[in-house]
């Protein structure tokens, strides 16, 4: 089994529509678990931890399921802005990336 | 917000030659990190240090790589005799504590291109 392993789209979604990413992990002794975005060839800027209990920020919610290894990130009523790449990745100290998935949001 | 610094934004070296990039971390951040990303593939940990120490390297950093903390703010890399495959965004990043309190915040790159 593949350390992290995202789907790597592309998602073409409509504007305003509802869009979710799965990432699944397999190193279930991780502590900490992070969504970040990248632009095409810009750095990785940090969306959001994620969770035990689930968060929220805005339009943005993350879940961590440890039972099945994997984290979630739910993005509603999505905005031209949101399309980039959604990077999982979790660590205790390093962090281990997933590929990404690719967003796009379609006016 | 502070942010991380990376200089130069793009280096263009000859193969074999030695580089050295830079990163100036978030002031009050003690733990840092260097990653790459080769074009159209994911970003890879090369190596965290702490305390003017390596805490844990990947396999890709080899004798090649170095890095080092030459004062109170810069953390460098170093690649001794650069390859064509070293060719990637190098991304230095910083957090305040341990990964498992605080996320790290990435510098905006370097791009290397070894010729």
């Amino acid at each position: 089994r593949k350390e992290v392993e995202q789907d790597p789209g592309p998602f073409n979604v409509p504007e305003g529509a509802t869009v979710a990413f799965n990432c699944t992990y397999s190193n279930s002794a991780s502590q900490s678990f992070f969504w970040y975005r990248q632009d095409c060839r810009k750095e990785p800027k940090l969306l959001m931890s994620v969770y035990s209990s689930g968060n929220e920020d805005g339009r943005f919610t993350a879940q961590l399921n440890r039972a099945s290894q994997y984290i979630s990130l739910l993005i509603r009523d999505s905005k031209l802005s949101d399309s980039a790449t959604y990077l999982c990745s979790f660590g205790n100290e390093k962090l281990t990336f997933g590929t990404g998935t690719r967003l796009t949001i379609i006016p | 917000e502070p942010e991380v610094t990376q200089t130069p934004s793009h280096q263009v070296t000859q193969m074999g030659q030695e580089v050295i990039l830079r990163c100036v971390p978030i002031s009050n951040h003690l733990y840092f990190y260097w990653y790459r990303q080769i074009l159209g593939q994911k970003v890879e940990f090369l190596v965290s240090f702490y305390n003017n120490e390596i805490s844990e390297k990947s396999e890709i950093f080899d004798d090649q790589f170095s890095v080092e903390r030459p004062d109170g703010s810069n953390f460098t890399l170093k690649i001794r005799s650069t390859k064509l495959e070293d060719s990637a965004m190098y991304f230095c990043a910083s957090s305040h504590e341990g990964v498992w309190n605080q996320p790290q915040h990435f510098g905006d790159g370097t791009r290397l291109s070894i010729l």
